[in-house]
């Protein structure tokens, strides 16, 4: 398996600008987590799915935030309008806890956002 | 809100030393703790995973322990060596859900 994919890998966008974020989690994973991490604050929870269903999206930091998973194999998130303060490295995370999953999570390499 | 806590935040070893990262956490009731490694610039490795069911866990040279009772763990890495240098973060689920809550890390420097 790839493990999982995030593209892209650095993003810079200007203040205002709408930004997209995607993930493909690993296949048969039946969870999908949202990070952010910057250096003041660390790693932070945004948002989790559960077989594609929004769980727990009480991290995300207002409405400028927004989270879909269509389908088992993809997930977006999305920044609308971008400010500043949104820069951050992004991060997608998955895992399984059915068929003896133990629920250990994946992350992808990341999102490199910049927002000028 | 479960806290996470690691201790030192920075730590620096000649290489061949023996050393141990803490890692402590408010709330006793987790069902598992997963330790990952995270190299500058890039995303995050698992490096172990221990369930609530066990003691420790061991991978290569590295051991980690769990005490839930005193909400503590440690990771333990044997004869270290240059490429160990990284960040170690620890991490626990959060109390409603599957959601990992992170420490700072502790950024390990192996000096040849």
């Amino acid at each position: 398996d790839a493990g999982v994919i995030q593209s892209p890998r650095h993003e810079v966008t200007e203040m205002g600008q709408e930004v997209t974020l995607r993930c493909k989690p690993i296949s048969g994973h039946d969870y999908l987590f949202w990070y952010r991490q910057t250096m003041m604050r660390g790693l932070e929870l945004l948002i989790y799915f559960n077989n594609n269903v929004p769980i727990d999206d009480s991290g995300m930091p207002e409405d400028r935030f927004s989270a879909k998973m269509p389908n088992a194999s993809f997930s977006t998130l999305k920044i609308q309008p971008s400010e500043p303060r949104d820069s951050a490295v992004y991060f997608c995370a998955s895992s399984s806890l059915g068929q003896g999953g133990s629920n250990e999570q994946f992350f992808g390499p990341g999102t490199r956002l910049t927002v000028l | 809100k479960q806290e996470v806590t690691q201790i030192p935040a920075a730590l620096s070893v000649p290489e061949g030393e023996n050393l141990v990262l803490n890692c402590s956490f408010t709330d006793s009731a987790i069902y598992n703790l997963q330790w990952f490694r995270q190299d500058p610039g890039k995303g995050l490795t698992s490096l172990l995973l221990i369930q609530s069911s066990q003691r420790e866990q061991t991978s290569g040279r590295l051991n980690a322990s769990l005490d839930k009772s005193s909400g503590r763990s440690t990771l333990y890495i044997a004869a270290s060596q240059p490429g160990d240098s990284a960040t170690y973060l620890c991490a626990v689920p959060s109390n409603s859900g599957y959601a990992l809550n992170f420490g700072k890390g502790t950024s390990l420097l192996v000096t040849p």
